[in-house]
C-alpha cells in the first residue's frame, strides 16, 4: 500500500517569512495530492491540491510542487501570518473513483509575531 | 461550496453505553464517506469507508461489529460507537467526496468522544 512521510513534523517562522513542507511517497501509481489544514479542535479543511498532469499549482500565498520522478510533492506557503498557524497534512491518493486517502504525519506550523 | 456536518460536536458518554454520531453533506451527495478517528497530535486513521446502500468497508484492525456504519442516504452517514469503554475516547472526523469526477474529499469539523 501507500506509504506518506512528511517533513519536517514542527516549523517556526517569522511572519512574513516564507515556509516549506515536503512530502514523498511511495506508490508510483498515485497522482492526488492534497493538502490539509487542520485548526486545534477542528476537521481538516482542503487548501490546495494538485494532480499528476501538472508539476505545480499556485493559489495567492500558497503553492504546491510536484516531482513524478522523485515522488515527492511540497507545500510552499508565502508571507506568512499569525491565521497560518495550524498543523498541516499531506496526502496522497489514486484519483480514480472514490480512492481513500494516505495522509502524512501532519507538521505543526508555528508563526512566530 | 462543499459543507459537510458533524452532529453532535462533542459528547460524554458512561461505558458500557452506545453513542451515535451523524455525518451530514450540506449542499452536495456523497455516495462515499469515511470516517476517521485522530488521537491528539497524531495524524488521521482511516476506520472505514461507508458506500451509500451498502456494508461499510473497514479497514484492518476496526472492530466492524464495535463500530456499527450506516449510510443511509447520499447525504448522510452515521457511527454508532457500541458498548463504549475509555480508550474509545478520540476525536472522530468524516469526510465525504464530492463528486464532480474529482477525488476531493470535504472534513467534518469532527466529534469529540469522551467515555468515562
Amino acid at each position: 500500500g501507500e506509504n506518506v512521510e512528511q517533513h519536517p513534523s514542527t516549523l517556526s517562522v517569522q511572519e512574513g517569512d516564507s515556509a516549506v513542507i515536503k512530502c514523498t511517497y511511495s506508490d508510483s501509481a498515485s497522482n492526488y495530492f492534497p493538502w490539509y489544514k487542520q485548526e486545534l479542535g477542528k476537521g481538516p479543511q482542503l487548501i490546495i491540491d494538485i494532480r499528476s498532469n501538472v508539476g505545480e499549482k499556485k493559489d495567492q500565498r500558497i503553492a504546491v510542487t510536484l516531482n513524478k520522478t522523485a515522488k515527492h510533492f511540497s507545500l510552499h506557503i508565502t508571507e506568512t501570518q499569525p491565521e497560518d498557524s495550524a498543523v498541516y497534512f499531506c496526502a496522497a491518493s489514486y484519483d480514480f473513483g472514490n480512492e481513500k486517502l494516505t495522509f502524512g504525519t501532519g507538521t505543526r506550523l508555528t508563526i512566530i509575531p | 461550496g462543499a459543507v459537510v456536518s458533524q452532529h453532535p460536536s462533542w459528547v460524554i458518554c458512561k461505558s458500557g453505553t452506545s453513542v451515535k454520531i451523524e455525518c451530514r453533506s450540506l449542499d452536495f451527495q456523497a455516495t462515499t464517506m469515511f470516517w476517521y478517528r485522530q488521537f491528539p497530535k497524531q495524524s488521521l486513521m482511516l476506520m472505514a469507508t461507508s458506500n451509500e446502500g451498502s456494508k461499510a468497508t473497514y479497514e484492518q484492525g476496526v472492530e466492524k461489529d464495535k463500530f456499527l456504519i450506516n449510510h443511509a442516504s447520499l447525504t448522510l452517514s452515521t457511527l454508532t460507537v457500541t458498548s463504549a469503554h475509555p480508550e474509545d475516547s478520540s476525536f472522530y472526523i468524516c469526510s465525504a467526496i464530492k463528486p464532480a469526477g474529482v477525488n476531493e474529499q470535504y472534513f467534518g469539523p469532527g466529534t469529540r468522544l469522551t467515555v468515562t
